[in-house]
């Protein structure tokens, strides 16, 4: 298994480009979620599906939006980037959404807009 | 609302000796506690997790953790320290009253010296 991937890994955008960032997961997993990682904050919830056709926001979804037509996928769309997204993404899978699941992680992408 | 600390920003230790990383807690109900490991340029790596039973919980790589209600504490140990396990280091919760939304702390810094 891949496992959980994601492209691009690395990305530069200028302030309002959009851009889609993507990612995959072979394991058959029901929840799937997006992270992003700033320095001191850990990581925090932009949107997160609970499976296909079922999205919702988490604690930072201004500027993102998601999507999920099939299991695998679940692309995040920023809309018009802004210098505040500058952050690293995290995209991460999970069995299922009960509290007693683990969830595995891509290795980001490492985005800069300027 | 649930919430997590981590009171150390790096942990510095001699290769050999026992390694300890801090983390407390805030949760309205039953509390689902998961640690996990970030190498440099890496996704984040689960460790190990707390559900119920045992308040010593064993994960990967020799780690281990043990759970403390009355402290609300669920501290990372490792009894003899290796280079390797140089890392960032993430404690997370997860509650049923939160929507089983997994809440991370800002991490810890590992740097184990030779």
């Amino acid at each position: 298994n891949a496992g959980v991937t994601q492209t691009p890994k690395f990305q530069v955008l200028k302030t309002g480009q959009s851009m889609t960032l993507q990612c995959a997961q072979d394991m058959n997993h029901e929840y799937m979620s997006w992270y992003r990682q700033d320095p001191g904050m850990g990581l925090r919830l932009i949107h997160y599906s609970v499976g296909a056709g079922i999205t919702d926001q988490g604690e930072v979804p201004n500027g993102y939006n998601v999507s999920r037509s099939t299991t695998e996928d679940f692309p995040l769309r920023l809309l018009s980037a802004a210098p505040s997204q500058t952050s690293v993404y995290f995209c991460a899978s999970s069995y299922s959404n009960r509290v007693g699941y683990e969830q595995y992680f891509g290795p980001g992408t490492r985005l800069t807009v300027t | 609302a649930q919430s997590v600390a981590q009171p150390e920003d790096q942990v510095n230790v001699a290769e050999g000796n026992p390694l300890t990383v801090k983390c407390t807690y805030s949760v309205s109900g039953n509390p689902y506690l998961f640690w996990y490991v970030q190498y440099p340029n890496r996704g984040l790596q689960f460790l190990l997790k707390y559900i119920t039973g045992d308040n010593l919980v064993k994960g990967s790589y020799g780690f281990e953790a043990e759970f403390n209600k009355s402290q609300t504490s669920f501290h990372l140990k490792k009894p003899s320290a290796l280079v390797s396990d140089s890392a960032l280091y993430f404690c997370a919760v997860r509650e049923q009253a939160a929507g089983n939304k997994l809440t991370f702390g800002g991490g810890t810094r590992v740097l184990v010296k030779p």
